[in-house]
């Protein structure tokens, strides 16, 4: 599965869009990108995922760029509550089942 | 509610004891996994299974075991052979047919002395 670059942390203001990007440029044709987020001391919940059209669901929207090496996670209008670590992992469709690297992801602070 | 349980949230014990770390979920999934996480790290894969009554090691095995006895449980043993085993350890479980969608519990936090 591909690697992925993400920034340590990130802040926003509350009511405003949060857009974070991740970096997977050596992603091959059949890997998906999915999205998880970790409040702290809880576990991860899955947010979307994408392989190559962008997504949309209630929680966030999912931009994948034309050459697939990058891809932003957008919170359209962010809450207090929004403030977790998100983890941009790279998945091929084959891969072994349980094969989810969460890397350090990003911490977004959301503030008021 | 349709959801992963674990038990207990906060779990004590001295050193050299095997500890049995509870996971359960009712959401008929086929796949369930267990992950580790150390402070300020990522999560990382202890064991998964996909099937009952068949299980794989995942990247750090060595020290814990599994048992998948029925589709709703997959419970999680410590060991006294695993050497650092102070964690947050949190269980998932996926669909069959979309087994990158991981469904966490709310994780158990471990701590030998």
């Amino acid at each position: 599965d591909a690697k992925t670059t993400q920034p340590t942390s990130m802040d926003c203001a509350e009511g405003r869009a949060a857009n974070l990007p991740c970096n997977h440029s050596t992603i091959s044709g059949n890997e998906y990108v999915y999205w998880y987020r970790q409040i702290h001391s809880q576990g991860p919940q899955y947010i979307i995922h994408g392989l190559k059209n962008n997504e949309t669901n209630e929680m966030a929207s999912l931009i994948i760029t034309e050459d697939r090496k990058s891809s932003t996670l957008i919170l359209p209008h962010a809450t207090l509550r929004d403030t977790a670590v998100y983890y941009c992992i790279v998945r091929g469709r084959g891969s072994t089942l349980g094969r989810l690297y969460f890397g350090r992801g990003t911490q977004l602070t959301v503030w008021p | 509610d349709g959801g992963i349980t674990q038990s207990p949230k906060y779990l004590f014990r001295k050193e050299g004891q095997n500890v049995t770390l509870s996971c359960e979920q009712n959401l008929n999934h086929d796949a369930m996994y267990w992950y580790r996480q150390d402070p300020g790290q990522g999560l990382r894969l202890i064991y998964y299974s996909q099937i009952v009554n068949d299980f794989q090691k995942g990247d750090i095995a060595e020290g814990y075991s599994v048992s998948r006895e029925k589709k709703e449980s997959f419970p999680l043993t410590v060991t006294s052979a695993q050497k650092n085993p102070t964690a947050f350890y949190l269980c998932a479980s996926s669909p069959g047919q979309t087994p990158g969608e991981q469904y966490f519990g709310p994780g158990t936090r471990l701590t030998v002395t």
